[in-house]
């Protein structure tokens, strides 16, 4: 299998759930992301991995906890969440983090969440 | 923040020649500019990226004049399934990573 993969596709959770979302890429990347995209917003970056190590935290509220145990595998811990944070959750991985390799991010094709 | 202006929509009919332009006034000496496809429920898809002049590829063509405060992306005969939203950017180093996206380009193409 190549690219990046995302599981579960669809995931629906109660607010006081604990769910976790799993992201996998099969590139060779050292560099992996989360972003956010509600509808008919932008996509927010949320956290950048290097090399395992997290890099960027974008003021991302406590109740979304991401995991990086390798350079291949990418998780975002969710608990106690809240119905705004319905969205599309969108991994991503690139060679590296800087020059001109960390333009060009491959997707996966995201976890749609719907928290009730 | 690295920001971007790009149209909010677009509209092409089949087989014609698209350009959206994207203007970035901000850009410094060592940003790359790139251009992403999402289609709907997807992930966005990386299409082309440049430096300044122009690039090409079996997808689209980037031009970029030589200031670089904008680039135009142009998708030669466009058909159906082109419709989507094309996202304009680049890397904004400055000591602390971002990539940010801003809200693109919605392009439907008209049969």
């Amino acid at each position: 299998e190549t690219g990046v993969t995302q599981t579960p596709r669809h995931l629906v959770m109660g607010m006081t759930n604990k769910k976790s979302l799993k992201c996998e890429q099969h590139l060779g990347h050292n560099a992996m992301y989360w972003y956010k995209q509600s509808a008919k917003k932008p996509l927010e970056l949320m956290f950048v991995y290097n090399f395992k190590e997290q890099t960027e935290n974008n003021s991302v509220p406590s109740r979304f906890s991401p995991e990086c145990p390798n350079s291949s595998h990418l998780f975002l811990h969710l608990h106690t969440l809240q119905p705004e944070d319905s969205a599309l959750y969108l991994c991503a991985s690139s060679p590296s983090t800087g020059g001109p390799g960390a333009n060009v991010l491959t997707f996966g094709a995201g976890s749609r969440l719907t928290v009730l | 923040l690295a920001k971007t202006t790009q149209p909010i929509s677009m509209d092409s009919y089949e087989g014609q020649e698209v350009n959206i332009t994207c203007s970035h006034n901000n850009i410094a000496t060592n940003d790359y500019i790139t251009w992403y496809q999402q289609f709907p429920s997807q992930g966005p898809r990386f299409i082309i990226q440049g430096y300044k002049t122009k690039v090409t590829n079996e997808v689209a063509s980037l031009f970029i004049p030589a200031d670089r405060k904008s680039s135009t992306l142009s998708l030669p005969r466009v058909s159906l399934s082109d419709t989507a939203v094309y996202y304009c950017l680049y890397f904004s180093g400055a000591g602390s990573y971002q990539l940010t996206f801003g809200k693109g380009t919605k392009l439907s193409v008209i049969p």
